[in-house]
């Protein structure tokens, strides 16, 4: 069983970049054929999936995200990243990092972090 | 994309079965996936592809899904159950705005 922790500031302030870090428990991040997953939860609200990069390298965000969030891979130390720039109070969250297997044209997470609350205030 | 819709709360008495659907536009032609999040804990997947149960999880647990409404099933619903539970589809042909459903809460009475 794979597993994943999340590592990074717990407080941000507005206007400022967001950047959170997940390693994983596995040989690596670039076999296997999953799918690294950034996911969030805001306080009183449901889940929102920011997005992922696959094992490809490849990215795919969120339409409501995308002109402000990066995720990228770390292949050597088997981590990958979710960067978040202009925050603002409404990205304050608890943020997970979660596996994501592909198939048959469908993508389910299977694994997660145990989650890093993150606040946005000055 | 297509919204995914389900109630806010849904309560049962212990013992009974609890069924929290899943609405959404054709959401029987995609595969639907189910997690379970207790307080202060991760998501955890309990169903994939509509009714698989990942290993680990309760037989107690099922999920079904055809034309217009999925839905996860729970029965001889135990005081442990109480959680938030979303549903998740992935469409390749849209534009993942809507990836999860907004959530119910399960109250055991």
């Amino acid at each position: 069983q794979v597993q994943l922790q999340e590592s990074g500031p717990g407080l941000v302030k507005p206007s400022e970049t967001l950047s959170l870090t997940c390693s994983v428990s596995a040989n690596s991040i670039s076999s296997g054929g999953y799918y690294w997953n950034w996911i969030r939860r805001p306080p009183g609200k449901g889940l929102e999936w920011i997005g992922y990069v696959a094992y490809t390298g490849h990215t795919n965000y969120s339409p409501s995200l995308e002109s402000r969030v990066s995720i990228s891979e770390d292949t050597s130390k088997i981590q990958f990243s979710l960067s978040l720039t202009s925050v603002t109070a409404a990205d304050t969250a608890m943020y997970y990092c979660a596996r994501g297997r592909y198939t048959y044209g469908s993508l389910d997470f299977d694994s997660w972090g145990q989650g890093i609350l993150v606040t946005v205030s000055s | 994309s297509h919204a995914l819709t389900q109630p806010p709360s849904v309560s049962v008495a212990p013992g009974e079965t609890a069924r929290i659907p899943c609405g959404g536009d054709n959401i029987g032609s995609r595969s639907v996936h189910w997690y379970q999040q207790k307080p202060g804990q991760a998501p955890v997947l309990v169903i994939s592809y509509d009714s698989d149960r990942p290993s680990g999880i309760p037989e107690r647990f099922s999920g079904s899904n055809s034309g217009n409404t999925a839905a996860l099933t729970i029965s001889r619903v135990e005081a442990g159950d109480e959680a938030d539970y979303f549903c998740q589809v992935w469409d390749a042909t849209s534009d993942h705005s809507r990836v999860f459903g907004g959530g119910t809460k399960l109250t055991v009475l």
